[in-house]
């Protein structure tokens, strides 16, 4: 089935340095999303991509569909505390359901 | 107002009992889900419903039997419990295809 690979799976950083994250999949994807998960929470929204190329931004947040539509990153600028959780991408191709990635733990240190 | 609610947000009880877990939404919502998380944090679809009808059914043990009274609700029986079973259990619901909105979810320990 289909699978995404998530990297890095952490991340531990300084208050106000800019993160990186990207998923990427072995088959061609037609809509990615962009998750945060805290603790003791659901995975809330962030973003959604439905075009390849795609760039969309959330307030410090901004993510891309990748060219190749196998792929996608989620850029945090100037981090802030309240960043830290689990971000997932998730990922939808031919069939009916999200797939989603393993997550990439993200903690920023004031 | 909340979105997606689900009850009870913690549920401990013991090997081979039978428990069901609620889900509403009120968000107009044609489509349901549950999700399983397990201990590494993965989620993995186990149903969907699109207006009471099922869609997705992953490979589920059959002792895992969700129920859609409505377009609004979508609970989620379990017989038998096992260890294995143990994890935190999410009901989303979404209306724009795949934008799903979770619930705060339910952690299921089994002893």
């Amino acid at each position: 089935g289909q699978q995404l690979n998530q990297s890095p799976q952490s991340m531990f950083i300084q208050e106000g340095e800019d993160v990186s994250m990207n998923c990427t999949s072995s088959s061609i994807f037609n809509t990615w999303l962009w998750y945060k998960q805290e603790p003791g929470e659901g995975p809330v929204l962030l973003i959604a991509l439905y075009k390849a190329g795609e760039l969309t931004s959330n307030g410090r947040l901004t993510a891309q569909f990748g060219i190749t539509r196998k792929d996608s990153f989620l850029n945090i600028s100037a981090s802030i505390p309240s960043d830290v959780g689990i971000y997932f991408c998730a990922g939808q191709g031919g069939s009916e359901k999200l797939v989603f990635g393993k997550g990439t733990k993200l903690t920023v240190n004031p | 107002d909340t979105a997606v609610s689900q009850t009870p947000k913690y549920l401990v009880t013991q090997m081979g009992n039978d428990k069901s877990i609620k889900c509403e939404q009120n968000l107009g919502h044609d489509t349901m889900y549950w999700y399983k998380q397990d201990s590494k944090k993965f989620l993995k679809i186990m149903f969907s419903y699109n207006n009471k009808e099922l869609i997705i059914n992953e490979t589920v043990p059959n002792r895992f039997s969700p129920k859609s009274p409505d377009k609004a609700h979508l609970n989620l029986h379990i017989n038998s419990l096992e260890l294995g079973d143990s994890a935190v259990y999410f009901c989303a619901s979404s209306h724009r295809q795949f934008e799903a909105f979770f619930g705060q979810g339910t952690r299921l320990t089994v002893v």
